[in-house]
């Protein structure tokens, strides 16, 4: 069963603080991951998209790796900001033939900074 | 350039009670999908159009239904509301075969 894991559910931090997400998968045949930001009351916005060749990836003070022999991903962020306060979804996109390949999403991780 | 909009905001409806939700885009995307957002669950595709004209199942359909009015809009329809449809509702668009942009949600109540 194609499935996506994330740990921890939630998280409390400092302001300038660094933090890891972890998200595990079991998703065949994989064609790339996602990490998602969604602010409270909003809608999911992109933040990096990996395939399976690439191991690591960045936007700004966020950093993505992968790990496609252990299925696992990671997203760092440094020198946390309140605005880093939100859900982060980890997706992971199932390969198949036609128009539409398979998106399986994470429950997210709640991040809540503190100052 | 908007985005993708989403309409109403929030909604409380009645059991058997029905109603649309709208979702239309400005960004000249082929493909279009409606999910629904759970507590402590990934979102789930509940219908998605990959071209105008075009409509497909996603992973929950049941108790839904779409409507691909024009490269704009797409709408999604419960005709008779049930208490487990009550969720965050999200319409998404894209260039490409992966959802990338996402509407603020509808907050759909059903008592």
């Amino acid at each position: 069963k194609n499935q996506v894991e994330q740990s921890p559910q939630s998280l409390i931090i400092l302001e300038g603080k660094n933090c890891t997400l972890q998200c595990n998968y079991t998703v065949s045949p994989f064609s790339n991951l996602r990490w998602y930001k969604q602010d409270t009351g909003r809608g999911p916005v992109s933040l990096t998209i990996m395939t399976f060749s690439e191991n690591t990836k960045s936007n700004g003070r966020y950093t993505a790796t992968l790990d496609a022999d252990t299925k696992q991903s990671s997203l760092h962020i440094t020198a946390s900001q309140l605005s880093d306060s939100a859900s982060y979804i980890c997706v992971v996109s199932a390969g198949g033939s036609g128009g539409y390949n398979k998106l399986i999403f994470g429950a997210g991780t709640r991040l809540a900074v503190h100052p | 350039n908007a985005g993708v909009t989403q309409t109403p905001k929030f909604q409380v409806l009645k059991t058997g009670q029905s109603m649309t939700l709208q979702c239309a885009q400005d960004m000249n995307h082929n493909s279009m999908y409606w999910y629904r957002q759970d507590p402590g669950m990934g979102l789930r595709l509940i219908y998605y159009s990959a071209s105008e004209g075009t409509t497909d199942k996603g992973e929950v359909p049941n108790g839904y239904n779409v409507s691909r009015l024009n490269k704009r809009e797409f709408s999604l329809r419960l005709e008779s509301a049930a208490p487990s449809q009550t969720s965050v509702y999200f319409c998404a668009s894209t260039d490409s075969i992966y959802p990338q942009y996402f509407g603020p949600g509808t907050r759909l109540l059903v008592l």
